[in-house]
């Protein structure tokens, strides 16, 4: 089946910097990326949506200047947590379909991102 | 995007089969209903999805009745392996949307 693929799979960093979370879709063209939150024993929460050439869409109450998201090409969505606080630690997801009316979607490992 | 509703947590032993059941009163007609696995710390995988009736794959069947209100997972023979969490989305097929809308998902957890 495809394959998405994100890097790195865990971070820690230090409290106010910024941090670059890539996807890629290794066999498949992604027009549309998905960005997700998910914190421990909760379900995951969709951050935004990443479009090839254009602005991302964020979903109500995710910070766009905080979280950017830049989609340069088909196959590659990078998320950057700027300005990373305590509050920001935790697994984000990205996923991607391939694009046929009730086909899956694609899911990254995940990255764990810790702040300290 | 349909809200469902599905048991917090489910306890089994292995080579028990193990259904999970979703309730999806507000599905509209052009909705799917999708089945995703996650273990910890990793990225959500499909399990099945269907419209109507009955869906089966190789690792799974999903049972959906003619109202289509809900929806149940069937997982047959259930080893230590599957112990996950499974979530249960409604909503335009993600090559339509791509945005899934997850709920709290089912715990299962599987004894020896």
């Amino acid at each position: 089946g495809a394959v998405v693929s994100q890097h790195p799979s865990w971070v820690i960093c230090k409290s106010g910097t910024s941090v670059k979370i890539e996807c890629r879709s290794l066999d498949f063209q992604a027009t549309t990326m998905f960005w997700y939150r998910q914190f421990p024993k909760q379900s995951l929460m969709l951050m935004a949506t990443s479009n090839e050439g254009s602005k991302a869409t964020y979903e109500q109450g995710v910070e766009k200047d905080k979280f950017l998201i830049n989609h340069a090409s088909l196959t590659l969505s990078t998320l950057t947590v700027t300005s990373a606080h305590p509050e920001d630690s935790s697994f984000y997801i990205c996923s991607a379909t391939i694009g046929e009316w009730g086909t899956e979607a694609f899911f990254g490992q995940g990255t764990r991102l810790t702040v300290v | 995007l349909a809200k469902t509703t599905q048991p917090i947590s489910m306890d089994s032993y292995e080579g028990q089969e193990v259904n999970i059941t979703c309730s999806h009163n507000n599905i509209a007609t052009n909705d799917y209903i999708t089945w995703y696995q996650q273990f910890p710390s990793q990225g959500p995988r499909f399990i099945i999805q269907g419209y109507k009736t009955k869906v089966t794959n190789e690792v799974a069947s999903l049972f959906i009745p003619a109202d289509r209100k809900s929806s149940t997972l069937s997982l047959p023979r259930v080893s230590l392996s599957d112990t996950a969490v499974y979530y249960c989305l409604v909503g335009d097929a993600p090559g339509n949307t791509g945005k899934l809308i997850f709920g709290q998902g089912t715990t299962l957890q599987v004894k020896p």
